[in-house]
């Protein structure tokens, strides 16, 4: 099935750097989504996002609407050993009952 | 948001048999998802179930393989028939809360298929 791009597909930094990820697609979306993975778990709602240019929060995590509507952007600021995992995008349009997710990033936190 | 449960957590299946995952939801939802997310890799829409019809399933997934039950609306359940190693997978089950866009995952079934 149809997947987003994400980038980068995995990256190791150092606890207290941050970290930019972002996804891409080829459709416009009305909805964008961030989720975080950890493992032997389900994925986790981190941020939801419902306008192009939208920027949003949740703590140290930061996430953008792209203007486009075909991408959005995850930062996470000051990073700690806890945010290791793999983060997912989603993107969904209001009435389809359609999440396209993507490839997913995997994060590292070097201590 | 919307807490989902979901059983088992885990199993260790032997090829050829069956396994029902069951998925439990704390409110009433109109539209329950089912995911497969094989090892290393992102989540794939198995189908879609409403509850009073037949599930819509995605290219590549057949009710024979995957039937699926939604006889209310909080619970459903998804059946992996006459499993093959290639069926190890984490099965999830989500939500979309209230018509808001946002969905939500139980913890996820991990099958081992021997």
């Amino acid at each position: 099935g149809q997947q987003l791009n994400q980038s980068p597909q995995s990256m190791f930094i150092q606890e207290g750097e941050d970290v930019s990820m972002n996804c891409t697609s080829s459709s416009i979306f009305n909805t964008w989504l961030w989720y975080k993975q950890d493992p032997g778990e389900g994925p986790v709602l981190l941020i939801a996002l419902y306008k192009a240019g939208e920027l949003t929060s949740n703590g140290r995590l930061t996430a953008q609407f792209g203007i486009t509507r075909k991408d959005s952007f995850l930062n996470i600021s000051a990073s700690i050993p806890s945010d290791v995992g793999i983060y997912f995008c989603a993107g969904y349009t209001s009435g389809t009952y359609k999440y396209i997710f993507g490839t997913g990033t995997r994060l590292k936190v070097l201590a | 948001s919307a807490v989902i449960s979901q059983k088992p957590s885990r199993d260790i299946c032997q090829r050829g048999t069956s396994l029902t995952i069951q998925c439990q939801v704390d409110s009433q939802v109109t539209m329950m998802f089912w995911y497969r997310q094989q090892p290393g890799q992102s989540l794939t829409l198995i189908a879609t179930a409403n509850q009073g019809s037949e599930a819509t399933y995605e290219s590549g997934f057949v009710i024979d393989k995957f039937p699926i039950s939604r006889p209310n609306l909080t619970f459903s359940t998804l059946t992996v028939s006459n499993m093959s190693p290639e069926d190890s997978s984490i099965y999830l089950c989500s939500v979309e809360a209230g018509n808001t866009g946002e969905l939500f995952f139980g913890e996820g079934s991990r099958l081992t298929v021997l």
